[in-house]
């Protein structure tokens, strides 16, 4: 079955611009994540959100960044101002959110570059 | 803080022989751990899982050891093959209600040579 998703691929910003991405979850998976990725680095939660609960932003690293998942499902990662400190790749995953397992779905990410 | 660390940065191995990958955690509240696979240009991929109440796990060519007395744990792969060369991250969760909230180590690259 399809995967997660993300739009764009890539995104190439200026400095100071807004930039929203997307991501769409496997049907079905009530949990979904946003994750920053800088170069050669480990992964960096930003999100997450499970059902109809209020998210975790724990991870956000500034009020510039915001995320939204409307009906449950596609989820929009919104970064105002961009800094040039925020060029990464940011990766979304999904998963079942049930006590059996954590796996989490991952997809191929956005690679966000702010000149 | 908490953290998730792995020993070695780069492992290089031969096709055809074991490679072993450690990972060691800080946080002794962890209690489920999860192996990923990286490829280039692309998202972490779930290799093998383990709970805290096990200390070894088996899936197809590849085991997981938990170490929960010392806080480490490791990644075995047999007979290493040449589409293994990825990124391998572990991460760890702390119970259901910060399930979404996995702490990843900063990942072992590891290539395979022929």
């Amino acid at each position: 079955g399809a995967g997660v998703s993300q739009s764009p691929s890539n995104k190439v910003t200026e400095k100071g611009k807004d930039v929203e991405l997307r991501c769409d979850p496997i049907s079905g998976h009530t949990a979904l994540y946003w994750y920053r990725q800088s170069l050669g680095q480990g992964l960096e939660f930003l999100i997450y959100f499970q059902g109809n609960s209020a998210p975790d932003k724990s991870g956000l690293p500034s009020d510039r960044f915001s995320a939204e998942r409307t009906g449950g499902s596609v989820s929009t990662l919104t970064i105002q101002r961009t800094q040039q400190e925020d060029s990464a790749v940011y990766l979304c995953a999904s998963s079942l959110g049930t006590t059996y397992s954590y796996e989490q779905y991952f997809g191929p990410g956005t690679r966000l570059t702010v000149t | 803080g908490e953290s998730v660390g792995l020993h070695l940065p780069t492992l290089s191995v031969q096709e055809g022989d074991n490679s072993i990958i450690n990972c060691a955690y800080s946080n002794s509240a962890s209690d489920y751990f999860i192996w990923y696979k990286q490829e280039s240009g692309k998202g972490p991929q779930f290799i093998i899982d383990i709970r805290s109440n096990m200390d070894k796990r088996q899936g197809q060519r590849v085991t997981v050891l938990l170490n929960k007395t010392v806080k480490h744990l490791s990644l075995q792969i047999a007979a290493t093959q040449p589409g293994d060369s990825a990124v391998y991250f572990c991460a760890e969760n702390r119970g259901l209600d910060n399930a979404g909230k996995s702490t990843f180590g900063d990942g072992t690259t590891l290539t395979v040579k022929p």
